[in-house]
This record gives C-alpha cells, structure tokens and sequence, in this order.
C-alpha cells in the first residue's frame, strides 16, 4: 500500500495572503507526481503533473515544486482569491503501465474575504 | 469534446438490487479509471484499463463489483448485489495514457446510496 499524505487536512488563509501546503509520497519507485484541484459539487481538475526532480511548475498565482529524493511537493498559492478555495490533491504514480495514481487525502482551503 | 460522461449522476438503490455504473472516456484517450470517493477512505482507485484490458483490479473491494470495458467508448461499473457499505461517489477519469506527463480528466461522478 503506497502511503501519500497531505498537509494540512485544512487551512483557512485570509484573502490576498499566500499559502502553501504539503504531499509526501515514497521517495522509491517515483515515476511521477500530480496535483488536482476540486471545486465542491464538481470533479478534480488536473493542474500539474510532475516527474523530475527540482521540477517547478506554473499556472497563473498557482506553483509547485517537487523533491523526489526526499519524497515531497508543495503547492503555492500567491495572494489567494476566494476562488482559490478547494480541496487539492495531489497523486502518486508510482510506474508507467503498472499502476494507477495513489491518491493524498487533500488540503482543504478555505480563502476568506 | 464533451470531457468524461458519466451515469448516472445520483442513483438511490435498495439492498440487494443491481447497480450499474456508465462511462464514456475521452476519445482518443486509451486508459480509462474506477475510482471511489468515501469520507473515510479519500479517493480510492477500484481497477484500470489500458486499450479496453483490465490492467490492475486489485482494489475492487470484493467480488460483488465487476467492471467491464467492451470498446473504447464505453465502461461498465457493476455491483450485485449492492450493500449499504457500498455508498459513495464513484468517479470514473481517462488519460491518453499510463506514461509520464498524462493528467487525467475525471468525469462528474455517480453519488450511489445504497438503503
């Protein structure tokens, strides 16, 4: 059983301040690395998929960085807007063709205005 | 593209009645997902198919679930007979692959409750 955690489980973060949370996975077997964004009453939406180490990714005020030796990612969020609030997940795939993703519980985020 | 269809997208069941879950992936997409939501559990993955063969079914809870995925189109979740434990939003996503760099586009889910 792959084991993915993320933290925090919450996170309330007040309008215009930055934020950033956490996914560790197992720093064995890595083959690549996602993040989802999801919006209540919708479905996770893909933001990034990483695979090699010291990768750093943009979209717009959202980044990620990932650290495979060590076994983490983070995802930051710059001057956070009320759109902003959903749970992100993040997913570890550990081999091409083998298996699917493993997915981290997810960091909820809650922007308040 | 109409993204990933699923249906239905509420199902309200009785013990021990059949239930069957549908999806229709991308196309051109050639992996095609099973995944359950639950509170406790997060999002877990039920089984895949890579160019319509199961690859992977190791997280099917136990044999009441089957999937099937008889043409590139189309994929079948089923669950006979259906139990109260059972309850929860099963989310079906495709890729155009397993290889590095491929995301997955998931469907809008199937919220089942089983009573």
């Amino acid at each position: 059983i792959l084991n993915v955690e993320q933290s925090p489980q919450s996170l309330h973060v007040q309008e215009g301040d930055s934020t950033n949370f956490t996914c560790s996975f197992p720093s064995s077997n890595f083959y690549a690395l996602h993040w989802y964004r999801w919006e209540t009453a919708k479905s996770p939406e893909a933001l990034f998929v990483m695979t090699l180490n010291g990768d750093e990714k943009k979209k717009g005020r959202i980044s990620a960085t990932l650290n495979t030796k060590e076994g983490y990612s983070y995802l930051y969020i710059k001057g956070s807007q009320p759109e902003d609030s959903a749970t992100y997940l993040c997913a570890f795939h550990s081999g091409g063709g083998a298996d699917g993703l493993t997915f981290g519980k997810g960091t909820h985020l809650i922007i308040q205005p | 593209d109409a993204g990933v269809i699923q249906s239905p997208r509420h199902e309200v069941t009785e013990m021990g009645q059949e239930v069957t879950l549908r999806c229709k992936p991308i196309s051109g997409h050639n992996s095609l997902f099973w995944y359950r939501q639950t509170m406790m559990r997060g999002l877990e993955l039920l089984i895949y198919f890579n160019n319509n063969v199961p690859i992977d079914d190791s997280g099917m809870p136990e044999d009441r679930f089957s999937a099937k995925m008889p043409n590139a189109s189309f994929s079948t979740l089923k669950i006979q007979p259906s139990e109260p434990r059972d309850s929860a939003v099963y989310f079906c996503a495709s890729s155009q692959g397993t290889a590095r760099g491929y995301g997955y586009t998931f469907g809008s889910g199937t919220r089942l409750t089983v009573v």
